[in-house]
């Protein structure tokens, strides 16, 4: 079965930026959508299609996408941005697939 | 105000069955494909299955570890989508989402336990 592979954690300073690796083979045929959900609170979409940023997401948030591994950028880390962080894409079927999910430390 | 909410949890006794629903508002729901989403306890986020539209055929798939067991439907006259679970096992145990277009419903828990 198709999966994405993400690291389990990471950790920066604040005002540092953090980087979040998403690696799997489809992705360069398909889209990725990455979720920050903080505990108790349900996914909140912070990228979709590789790099568009939702309405209302700070720009400090980004996505990039390079052969089979998709990005996601926080520049200027903020401590309200620890929390858990997920990629998404689809296999060829369009079922879709998660990443294990990151955790992100503000330290 | 664009929003999912989702009812119908609760416990439930391995082999039982439970139906949840997903009231949608704020956009066109019938247009939507909509998707279900789980969680189990301190583990990370799980497809469950999706229906798309019914212009798009209205048509189901499942992820195989409830393919079977678990059937997605859709009532685009109320607005509301539906998920039957039925066969039930402790490793359903899980808070269940709906979701469409990044937007995302609060959750409603699943607990399969004897």
């Amino acid at each position: 079965s198709y999966e994405l592979t993400q690291p389990p954690s990471v950790s920066v300073s604040p005002g540092q930026t953090a980087r979040i690796t998403c690696s799997g083979d489809a992705l360069p045929k398909q889209n990725a959508y990455w979720y920050q959900q903080k505990p108790g609170q349900a996914p909140v979409l912070v990228i979709y299609k590789d790099t568009e940023r939702p309405s209302g997401i700070p720009e400090r948030f980004s996505g990039s996408s390079s052969g089979t591994t998709v990005t996601l950028t926080i520049s200027g880390v903020q401590a309200e941005d620890e929390a858990d962080y997920y990629c998404q894409s689809a296999d060829s079927s369009g079922t879709w697939v998660f990443g294990g999910g990151t955790k992100l430390t503000v330290l | 105000e664009v929003q999912l909410v989702e009812s119908g949890g609760g416990l439930v006794k391995p082999g039982g069955s439970l139906r949840l629903s997903c009231a949608a508002s704020g956009f066109t729901f019938s247009n939507a494909w909509m998707s279900w989403v789980r969680q189990a306890p301190g583990k990370g986020l799980e497809w469950v299955g999706r229906i798309k539209s019914k212009t798009d055929g209205g048509t189901t798939d499942y992820a195989a570890p409830v393919k079977g067991r678990f059937t997605i439907s859709r009532d685009d006259s109320k607005n509301t989508l539906y998920l039957q679970m039925n066969s039930l096992k402790t490793e359903d145990t899980a808070v269940y989402y709906c979701t469409t277009s990044g937007i995302w419903g609060q959750g409603t828990r699943v607990t399969a336990s004897s």
